[in-house]
């Protein structure tokens, strides 16, 4: 089975512009999340999808944006880039169980490793 | 605020010997603990769980503890082999949130 991809890998952009990344999860997988990597920080929350919906949210600006499509696909937006959201993205998957209730097990992708200059 | 924390930010271990990895966290919501391992350009790779449910799980070389009135859980990997060295996340989530709350990370470094 595939395991969980993102596109692209490594994306330079300027300030002030906007950036929008892809995952894909593992097949069967309905539930996606999105969590940004920066050194010191570990993995922060971003945001967590599942049929089509946002479940729940990190806390970040309104800049940082995403959308699940109708085959759990996700990407995710950030507008106005700063400085500072150079960072490695990181998308995962998971399996929900017959209640809607989550597998806490989540499966990363590689990440997305953003640039910003 | 950070609530879950891994005090070490590295740790040397020799071949053969145990690796003892620690986390510890706040939040008494937390009921589902995991440790994640990542190795450069790639994302986590889960490696195993404990349920607020259980003090211990097994995994062939890797046991994962939980101390409920201690709020800490530790990781040992035994015997510690050259390609267990990678950094080493704690997360944790709570009942009914699906998000998980990452530490800062261990990196682990096995010598040969």
């Amino acid at each position: 089975k595939a395991g969980v991809t993102q596109t692209p890998r490594y994306l330079i952009k300027t300030r002030g512009q906007q950036v929008t990344l892809s995952c894909s999860p593992i097949s069967g997988h309905r539930s996606v999340s999105w969590y940004q990597q920066t050194p010191g920080q570990g993995l922060q929350f971003l945001f967590e999808y599942f049929s089509e919906t946002q479940r729940n949210k990190g806390n970040f600006p309104g800049r940082f944006s995403g959308r699940q499509f109708s085959n759990s696909r996700s990407e995710m937006n950030v507008s106005t880039l700063e400085l500072g959201d150079s960072a490695l993205y990181l998308c995962a998957s998971s399996l929900v169980g017959r209640k809607g209730t989550i597998n806490y097990e989540q499966y990363f992708g590689p990440g997305t490793r953003l640039t910003v200059t | 605020d950070q609530q879950v924390k891994q005090n070490s930010p590295s740790l040397s271990v020799q071949e053969g010997r145990i690796s003892i990895l620690n986390c510890d966290y706040t939040n008494s919501m937390f009921d589902y603990f995991l440790w994640y391992k990542k190795y450069p350009a790639e994302g986590p790779t889960f490696l195993i769980s404990i349920s607020s449910i259980k003090d211990k799980n097994e995994d062939g070389r890797f046991t994962v503890f939980l101390n409920k009135s201690a709020k800490h859980l530790s990781l040992h990997i035994v015997p510690s082999q050259p390609g267990d060295s990678a950094v080493y996340f704690c997360a944790a989530s709570a009942r009914g949130n699906e998000k998980l709350t990452f530490g800062t990370g261990t990196r682990l470094t096995i010598i040969p």
